[in-house]
């Protein structure tokens, strides 16, 4: 693994089933985030952890919930999904939760489709 | 509330320049960065200020003030390859990136 992966690369989902997107980085960075990608909107964070073991609620953090139990992974989870969160999601790392100009590196994505 | 504002399509010449704007209004700076996204792709990183004035990258330079909550990114010798959305992001108090929704650029051989 070089950089960070996401599966699945895209999903159709009934309304109401449960749903986990994994990422996984191998590089070692302290600080993941979650985001969403809707046309005409930029990226929404959904939630982030700065460090393994610790985890906090972004900009749209309703119907989700993510675990950070080590450095690599950072499942995300709709427990009982809907329509609305039918968008392309963004999984990113960085060097440290925002010294500097540590830059995010993205994962290629999850489009989910929940109908 | 927060916002950062891009104009949503520019449409450019292969081989000429073009600056891409975006205004912010942000609670605290933190940083301002500029990535590129090629249509079903994932963001990729092309430039970070955190003081004013100009950065230069080989083609890409990014400006900024401060002071005016603004930031361009001028893009020179334009190719092909350089049609992508162009997506500005600001670093707020929280340390948390704040998005533009991006600039996708055209480009006409």
């Amino acid at each position: 693994i070089a950089g960070i992966t996401q599966a699945p690369t895209s999903q159709i989902l009934a309304a109401g089933r449960r749903m986990t997107l994994r990422c996984t980085q191998d590089m070692r960075h302290n600080a993941m985030y979650w985001y969403r990608q809707d046309l005409g909107l930029g990226l929404r964070l959904i939630h982030y952890s700065n460090t393994a073991g610790t985890t906090g609620k972004g900009e749209v953090p309703d119907g989700y919930s993510v675990s950070r139990a080590n450095t690599d992974d950072f499942p995300l989870t709709l427990a009982s999904a809907v329509p609305s969160q039918t968008s392309v999601y963004f999984c990113a790392s960085s060097d440290d939760e925002g010294a500097g100009g540590n830059e995010q590196f993205f994962g290629p994505g999850t489009r989910l489709t929940v109908l | 509330g927060q916002n950062i504002d891009q104009p949503t399509e520019m449409t450019a010449t292969e081989g000429a320049i073009v600056q891409i704007n975006c205004t912010y209004q942000t609670s605290g700076f933190n940083g301002l960065f500029w990535y590129q996204q090629h249509a079903g792709e994932a963001p990729t990183f092309l430039s970070y200020n955190v003081l004013d004035g100009l950065e230069e990258k080989g083609r890409f330079s990014s400006f900024l003030s401060r002071s005016k909550g603004y930031s361009y990114l001028l893009l020179k010798e334009l190719q092909m390859k350089d049609s992508a959305s162009y997506l500005c992001a600001v670093r707020d108090s929280n340390y948390q990136l704040i998005w533009g929704a991006g600039t996708k650029l055209i480009i006409k051989p």
